[in-house]
């Protein structure tokens, strides 16, 4: 039973164009993140999520915007796709303010061309 | 300034060697120290916390204070500690993680 997925695993588009990215976890946890994973493979946080609340926004672009349904749920949704946004974004959960480990997702893959 | 440094982008030892990873952080306060393990193929995953003080894998990682450092070891590498390792340092609170860069560990037979 997968802890933390993401879909899709994989996304191809072009320059200028609307996408998101899917996240669920199911270990009851309360805070969520999203990173981004360039290709020196250097993991960077864009975003923490505590019960749906936005705690951190790590100075990403307007372009990126979290959305939090509930505490099970963290969407990533980028307008106007530039190449330089091509990396591998990676979904996280931790139970914050216990033992701080993070569950990550399995990755995906965007590629603007 | 907030900073892991992981020196190594690169380390290749022969199996059976003794291993150690470089990791020294910069940070006002009392962070948790994490080291985090990416076999190919595979997602994230932790490997060990300093709180802890436990050893995984035959991998021991010590906190020091004075050093900023948390070095992680292994006495005798295998084949299949192959993977990049991460030390990242979480904040008090638990919201923001900061990832070293990483280093890949070959480990040839």
């Amino acid at each position: 039973d997968t802890a933390v997925s993401q879909t899709p695993k994989y996304l191809v588009t072009q320059m200028g164009n609307d996408k998101s990215i899917k996240c669920e976890q199911n270990l009851g946890h309360d805070t969520m993140y999203w990173y981004k994973q360039d290709s020196k493979k250097f993991l960077k946080i864009m975003f923490s999520y505590n019960n749906k609340e936005l705690i951190i926004n790590e100075t990403v672009p307007n372009r990126f915007s979290p959305k939090s349904p509930d505490k099970a749920h963290l969407n990533l949704h980028i307008n106007s796709l530039e190449l330089g946004d091509s990396a591998v974004y990676f979904c996280a959960s931790s139970q914050g303010r216990v033992f701080y480990e993070q569950y990550f997702g399995p990755g995906t893959r965007l590629t603007v061309t | 300034a907030q900073r892991v440094t992981q020196p190594e982008k690169l380390l290749s030892v022969f199996k059976g060697a003794p291993v150690e990873l470089k990791c020294n952080y910069s940070y006002s306060g009392s962070p948790e120290l994490f080291w985090y393990v990416q076999y190919s193929r595979q997602r994230l995953q932790l490997l060990l916390r300093h709180i802890s003080r436990e050893s995984i894998k035959g991998f021991t990682a010590d906190l020091n204070k004075g050093e900023t450092s948390f070095h992680l070891k292994k006495p005798f590498a295998q084949e299949e500690d192959s993977a990049m390792y991460y030390c990242a340092l979480t904040a008090p609170g638990g919201f923001k993680t900061i990832f070293g860069a990483g280093t890949r560990l070959f480990v040839k037979a």
